[in-house]
């Protein structure tokens, strides 16, 4: 079946420091969707992308959608420690509804 | 005030009782889901249901089965749990491309 794969798995950074975490797939998706989970919460929606190219920003967040439509980045900049959390990629499969995710990059931040 | 709300937050049981977590969701979305998150934090998708019908089943054990009563329900069942069973349970309801999580039911099976 259709995969994400997400880079890095963790990162560890110092606070005031950008951030750039990615995701491919070997299929082409029609939309894509970057999610913040916090520990103990559901996963909340930070950007979504329904556009080959499309660049899209959420106040320090930035994410682009490939233009192959297989990939898409997500920037974080100048982070703070309210960023630490686990970040994912999902893409919607074809017509079905399915929403699948990519494995997640924690992110760790050092005041 | 609550979207997506789920109910309970942590469920404590032995192997081979019978569970359900009920969730809810007061968006006026027609589709809704559940999703499974291992240790690892990997979300697998289980099942959809579209204005109470089911659209989407996962290859999930039949000991998991789904009901959604109306459009803004949907509750899932577990039988005979197992100590595989131990994960996060996620309710979404959707808008358009967009999920909207509930908080999470932690189950652990002891």
């Amino acid at each position: 079946g259709q995969q994400l794969n997400q880079s890095p798995q963790s990162m560890f950074i110092q606070e005031g420091e950008d951030v750039s975490m990615n995701c491919t797939s070997s299929s082409i998706f029609n939309t894509w969707l970057w999610y913040k989970q916090d520990p103990g919460e559901g996963p909340v929606l930070l950007i979504a992308l329904y556009k080959a190219g499309e660049l899209t920003s959420n106040g320090r967040l930035t994410a682009q959608f490939g233009i192959t439509r297989k990939d898409s980045f997500l920037n974080i900049s100048a982070s703070i420690p309210s960023d630490v959390g686990i970040y994912f990629c999902a893409g919607h499969v074809g017509n079905t509804g399915k929403l699948i995710f990519g494995q997640g990059t924690t992110l760790q931040v050092k005041p | 005030d609550t979207a997506v709300s789920q109910t309970p937050k942590y469920l404590v049981t032995q192997m081979g009782n019978d569970k359900s977590i009920k969730c809810e969701q007061n968006l006026g979305h027609d589709t809704m889901y559940w999703y499974k998150q291992d240790s690892k934090k990997f979300l697998k998708i289980m099942f959809s249901y579209n204005n109470k019908e089911l659209i989407i089943n996962e290859t999930v054990p039949n000991r998991f089965s789904p009901k959604s009563p109306d459009k803004a329900h949907l509750n899932l069942h577990i039988n005979s749990l197992e100590l595989g069973d131990s994960a996060v349970y996620f309710c979404a309801s959707r808008r358009n491309e967009k999920l909207f999580f509930g908080s999470g039911t932690q189950l652990s099976v002891l």
